[in-house]
């Protein structure tokens, strides 16, 4: 069964630090990788998509992929009250024609001031 | 771009009714995912569906099924409504490839009493 595992949290930073969040999946075969947030009753938003190992970097936002390990991270720099939310980490098996995003069940980010 | 939109935003209903949602996908996509997600839990994959067709579904119970129309717009069918099904039921929309990233509407929430 195909999983992906996320730290549920909370994780507290305080504004300005950089935040670490961290995602592991099952699947080998898996190509194409995001990050979602999604802030309290409200539905996730796409912040991030990368498919080759390394590093992605997005403004404040990097995502990093280490495909060997099965590893995909987030990092947030300067955070702000306003990134507190919970963040999503979704993998897609590209293969067999299954196109259906498995999700983590979030990291939930408080950034305090 | 218009984004994805669904209605309506809330539904109550009476358990053992029936509950429709809809879901209207960005321009130029042509697969529909449906997920619910119940109260503090993650995402739980229902149907998929791409031109037309169903693709997967999830591990739901039959009352749970759905349609895509023509025009690649969707509708969910909840038959038998329990209490349990209370939950937001989120539609995301895609351009149908594997490595393609999911985009979601503000989703529907449903009360089931």
């Amino acid at each position: 069964q195909k999983e992906v595992e996320q730290n549920s949290g909370p994780l507290s930073v305080p504004e300005g630090a950089i935040a670490s969040l961290n995602c592991t999946y099952s699947d080998r075969v898996s190509q194409s990788f995001f990050w979602y947030r999604q802030y309290s009753g409200k539905s996730p938003e796409l912040i991030m998509s990368i498919y080759s190992n390394g590093d992605k970097e997005d403004g404040r936002f990097t995502a990093q992929l280490n495909k060997a390990s099965q590893y995909v991270s987030l990092l947030i720099r300067d955070s702000q009250p306003s990134d507190s939310a919970t963040y999503l980490c979704a993998v897609n098996p590209t293969s067999g024609g299954s196109y259906i995003p498995t999700f983590g069940r979030g990291t939930s980010l408080i950034v305090h001031p | 771009e218009a984004g994805v939109t669904q209605s309506p935003t809330h539904l109550i209903k009476t358990r053992g009714q029936q509950a429709t949602l809809r879901c209207s996908p960005i321009s130029g996509h042509t697969s529909v995912y449906w997920y619910q997600q119940a109260l503090g839990l993650g995402l739980q994959f229902l149907l998929w569906y791409d031109e037309g067709e169903e693709r997967n579904r999830g591990n739901f119970p039959p009352r749970f099924s759905g349609r895509q129309f023509p025009n690649y717009s969707s509708e969910l069918n909840v038959n038998a409504l329990e209490l349990e099904d209370s939950a937001l039921y989120l539609c995301a929309s895609s351009v149908g490839q594997g490595n393609s990233p999911l985009h979601f509407g503000n989703g529907t929430r449903l009360t089931v009493t």
